[in-house]
């Protein structure tokens, strides 16, 4: 199985500051086709997990332009420009290139 | 609008059955690839099982495989998940998810499932 960390375990962000999560994977996401399956996603508390990003730096429809994704292969980030008051709750990364379909352990953020 | 709704969770003791279900809505059911995803009380997320667009294709997770049978019903809009021999490391919540070209762009609202005596 592939395995994904995900790092920080936690953040604490003040409104308007930058935040980052890193994404590493065990194996390569990049499919012979030529799309790298990296996937993010939001659970916002008592919430139902949300689509942020797909295929490492793809915004899904309504995403806010202040997230973005970026990365390849194994290393994988996810940036929040200037974090709101919206954005807490935990960050999961997965990896879709092969079964069984594996999540990171997730990051925490939090406002300060 | 999209809508993805779960039901059949509740309190179960080991070794027993339950069956979750996830009705759809607001969109072509029968084109999407459908999942399920688990999540244990305060633990991340962990998938479950898959099912292609027609039924004729599925997956499961080494921990549900032999025990937990998915299925879709494409004229009723609905997933199923039927699970046998029920384990307390079983307990979570259970999302149903949409797959098209993209994973898991719409999630239900999940659906309690406790094993315990």
């Amino acid at each position: 199985d592939i395995v994904m960390t995900q790092t920080p375990l936690s953040l604490s962000v003040t409104p308007g500051q930058p935040a980052s999560i890193s994404c590493k994977s065990s194996q390569s996401l990049l499919h012979s086709g030529g799309k790298t399956y990296l996937y993010w996603y939001l659970q916002k508390p008592g919430q139902s997990p949300q689509l942020l990003i797909y295929e490492v730096s793809n915004r899904f429809s309504g995403v806010p332009d202040r997230f973005s994704g970026s990365g390849s292969g194994t290393d994988f980030t996810l940036k929040i420009s200037r974090v709101e008051a919206e954005d807490v709750g935990v960050y999961y990364c997965m990896q879709g290139i092969q079964l069984p379909l594996t999540f990171g352990g997730g990051t925490k953020v939090e406002i300060k | 609008e999209v809508q993805l709704v779960e039901s059949g969770g509740g309190l179960v003791q080991p070794g027993g059955s339950l069956r979750l279900s996830c009705a759809a809505s607001g969109f072509t059911f029968s084109r999407y690839w459908m999942h399920w995803v688990r999540q244990a009380p305060g633990k991340g997320l962990v998938w479950v099982s898959r099912i292609n667009s027609d039924g004729s294709s599925t997956s499961y997770a080494d921990s549900v495989k032999g025990r937990f049978t998915i299925s879709r019903d494409n004229a009723k809009n609905t997933l199923y998940l039927q699970m046998n021999s029920l384990r307390a490391e079983d307990t979570a919540v259970y999302y149903c998810a949409s797959s098209g070209a993209i994973y898991f762009d719409y999630w239900g609202q999940g659906t309690l499932v406790t094993v315990s005596s």
